[in-house]
């Protein structure tokens, strides 16, 4: 069966810009996250649903950030106004019901890089 | 501050040989921990994970060895193979269906290069 999958591979893009990453979950998966992954670090978390809703969005860096999920699918990770140090790998999980990481499936991630 | 501290950085290690690779966990409302192995171009994929209530698990030729009192866990690969060559990363979450499930915590990873 189909895994995660998220859109684009690789985005390029100039300072300044709004960009939109896209994450399609694993079919019937209710939890969604979404994770950042800088060069040489480990993974940030930034944000998780449950359904559509998003009970904690403690880890967006900034106001730049926002992230919507609809019909308890697809979700979009928005940064507007994209600076340099958003460049990093931005990676979707899902999990069939919200819960720690035992249960959550990783996509290949989209690279974004700020020039 | 960070929760989870990796180390080392980077392993080389030949091919037939132990890697280890370490990591430690300051928060004791953690009760799963896994280890990802994280091939270029690809998402982290779930390699082993352990529960507090036991002290090692071990999956082939992957072991965890768990240390509850000292809050340490640590990843061993025996008989290390060239195919083994990627980034390790352990991490660190509290298990539930509530808001602080998704606040799992990653180590920083290890590269690890196995020489044939």
């Amino acid at each position: 069966g189909a895994g995660v999958s998220q859109s684009p591979s690789n985005k390029v893009t100039e300072k300044g810009k709004d960009v939109e990453l896209r994450c399609d979950p694993i079919s019937g998966h209710t939890a969604l996250y979404w994770y950042r992954q800088s060069l040489g670090q480990g993974l940030e978390f930034l944000i998780y649903f449950q359904g559509n809703s998003a009970p904690d969005k403690s880890g967006l860096p900034s106001d730049r950030f926002s992230a919507e999920r609809t019909g308890g699918s697809v979700s979009t990770l928005t940064i507007q106004r994209t600076q340099q140090e958003d460049s990093a790998v931005y990676l979707c999980a899902s999990s069939p019901r919200g819960s720690g990481l035992e249960t959550q499936y990783f996509g290949p991630g989209t690279r974004l890089l700020v020039l | 501050q960070q929760q989870v501290k990796q180390s080392p950085q980077s392993l080389i290690v030949q091919k037939g040989g132990i890697s280890i690779i370490n990591c430690a966990y300051e928060n004791t409302a953690f009760d799963y921990f896994p280890w990802y192995q994280q091939f270029p171009g690809k998402g982290p994929a779930l390699l082993i994970a352990i529960r507090p209530d036991v002290s090692e698990k071990k999956e082939g030729r992957f072991t965890i060895s768990f240390n509850k009192s000292a809050k340490q866990f640590s990843l061993h690969i025996m008989d290390s193979q060239p195919g083994d060559s990627a980034t390790y990363f352990c991490a660190a979450s509290r298990g539930g269906v509530d808001t602080n499930a998704g606040k799992s915590t990653f180590g920083d990873g290890t590269t690890l290069t196995v020489k044939p």
